[in-house]
């Protein structure tokens, strides 16, 4: 059964810190991974998506990585802002189109 | 491109009453997905559509739930005689799938808060 876990649980930095959230998943054999953005109370805003045969995307201040072999997905954050402060999820998908498995998320909060 | 929307945002309903839920997907998505949220945890896969065909569904989808995609666009998810612990955010999301497509990212609507009473 995949599991998937990410650490810290939370996370707090001050302002303009470059930091990194884990996320790790017991079953290699994953299609794809997505981190997302979720502020309080609100849906999920898809940040990236990395393929299983990927080893990173980026976007803008965001890069995230991907080693299969390992189990381990890293989100880098650089130049850390305020409004970066959300909670944020991997998931991973264990084939074309399927559902997604999603860790218990990292609460981030940067201070100004 | 409207995104995925969901129809009501916040429910508030006394224990044993039935529920519907309603959600529209990015008009060419022809997957669409239910996931459960409750707080502090990371969403939990419901189930899954392609277009109209229902494809999945988790154990966690009890005889009391119910979804339906009847022409292959929107989406109902009806829970009934409600129980305290269906209290969570419902979330709704899409994707596009076909055989030469592989990204299949999924896109997730505002939520409908669910409080049984």
């Amino acid at each position: 059964k995949q599991e998937v876990t990410q650490i810290p649980a939370a996370l707090s930095v001050p302002e303009g810190e470059n930091l990194v959230l884990n996320c790790s998943f017991t079953d290699s054999a994953i299609y794809n991974l997505q981190w997302f953005r979720q502020d309080p109370g609100k849906g999920l805003t898809s940040l990236l998506l990395i393929q299983s045969s990927q080893r990173e995307q980026t976007s803008g201040r965001l890069n995230a990585s991907l080693d299969k072999s390992s189990g381990r997905s890293t989100l880098y954050i650089a130049a850390s802002q305020p409004g970066d402060s959300a909670t944020y999820l991997c998931a991973v998908s264990l084939n074309q189109g399927g559902k997604l498995i999603f860790g218990q998320g990292t609460e981030l909060s940067v201070k100004p | 491109d409207t995104g995925v929307s969901q129809d009501p945002r916040h429910k508030i309903t006394k224990r044993g009453q039935n529920v519907t839920f309603r959600c529209d997907p990015i008009s060419e998505h022809n997957r669409l997905y239910w996931y459960r949220q409750t707080l502090g945890q990371g969403p939990e896969f419901l189930t899954y559509f392609q277009n109209e065909a229902q494809l999945e569904k988790s154990r966690l989808l009890s005889d009391r739930f119910s979804a339906e995609r009847p022409k292959g666009s929107f989406s109902t998810l009806e829970i009934q005689r409600t129980e305290q612990g269906d209290s969570a955010m419902y979330l709704c999301a899409s994707s596009s799938w076909t055989s030469v497509v592989y990204r299949n990212e999924q896109f997730f609507g505002p939520g409908t808060r669910l409080t049984v009473l």
